[in-house]
């Protein structure tokens, strides 16, 4: 079955650039998907089909995918992005088709 | 709106069986994706089950044989049957839309309950 790797944590100041990485065999040729959980709450789609963003969600956060990586950027980084974060792909090939990445601890020192 | 309320949890015996259920509202269950996805204590997310056009289903090998994915389309309501439930069931299990089915886009959750608590505890 496909597996989605990402780093436990990830730690930045605040006003700086996060990137969080997602990888994946020939992940480019997939759409990714991305989910923001804060403690206590359910997850919330931050970014879909690589780098679209829903609504609400702040020109700050951005998504790329190429290759055997895709990559969730957060921009001017503020205390409130403080979360866990996972990325997600559809797998059509598979009988349980929905893979979730293990997820990243963003911290804001 | 769209939303969607997990009910049907709490705390069951090893071996024992529970159903969650899954109220939506603002759209139908019958056109999308219905999903649920659980989250142990501590633990990342871990994609469960998933139901569309009617008789489609798949699971995670975890939950396969032990678990039944349905829905009531008069009622606008998903469910869940656990069966057979270990201590490594425990877990916050949240339901969550799909794309709709036919739609020519990808596969997102674009929607989540706000989760239900399901303890297996002796």
């Amino acid at each position: 079955s496909y597996v989605l790797t990402q780093p436990p944590s990830v730690s930045v100041a605040p006003g700086k650039t996060a990137r969080i990485t997602c990888g994946g065999n020939n992940i480019g040729s997939k759409s990714v998907h991305w989910y923001q959980q804060k403690p206590g709450q359910a997850p919330v789609m931050v970014i879909y089909y690589d780098s679209d963003r829903p609504s609400g969600i702040p020109e700050r956060v951005s998504g790329s995918n190429s290759g055997n990586t895709a990559t969730l950027t957060i921009s001017r980084v503020e205390a409130g992005d403080e979360a866990d974060y996972y990325c997600q792909v559809w797998d059509s090939s598979s009988d349980h088709p929905v893979v979730f990445g293990g997820g990243t601890k963003l911290t804001v020192l | 709106e769209v939303q969607l309320e997990e009910s049907g949890g709490g705390l069951i015996q090893p071996g024992g069986s529970l159903r969650l259920s899954c109220a939506a509202s603002g759209f139908s269950v019958s056109r999308y994706y219905m999903n649920w996805v659980r989250q142990a204590p501590g633990k990342g997310l871990e994609w469960v089950s998933v139901i569309y056009s009617g008789v489609s289903t798949h699971y995670a090998d975890s939950v396969k044989g032990r678990f039944t994915i349905s829905r009531d389309n008069s009622k606008n309501t998903v469910y869940l049957q656990m069966n057979s439930l270990g201590a490594q069931d425990t877990a916050v299990y949240y339901c969550a839309r799909g794309p709709e089915v036919g739609g020519s886009g990808s596969f997102h959750l674009d929607y989540w309950g706000r989760g239900a608590l399901v303890t297996v505890s002796s």
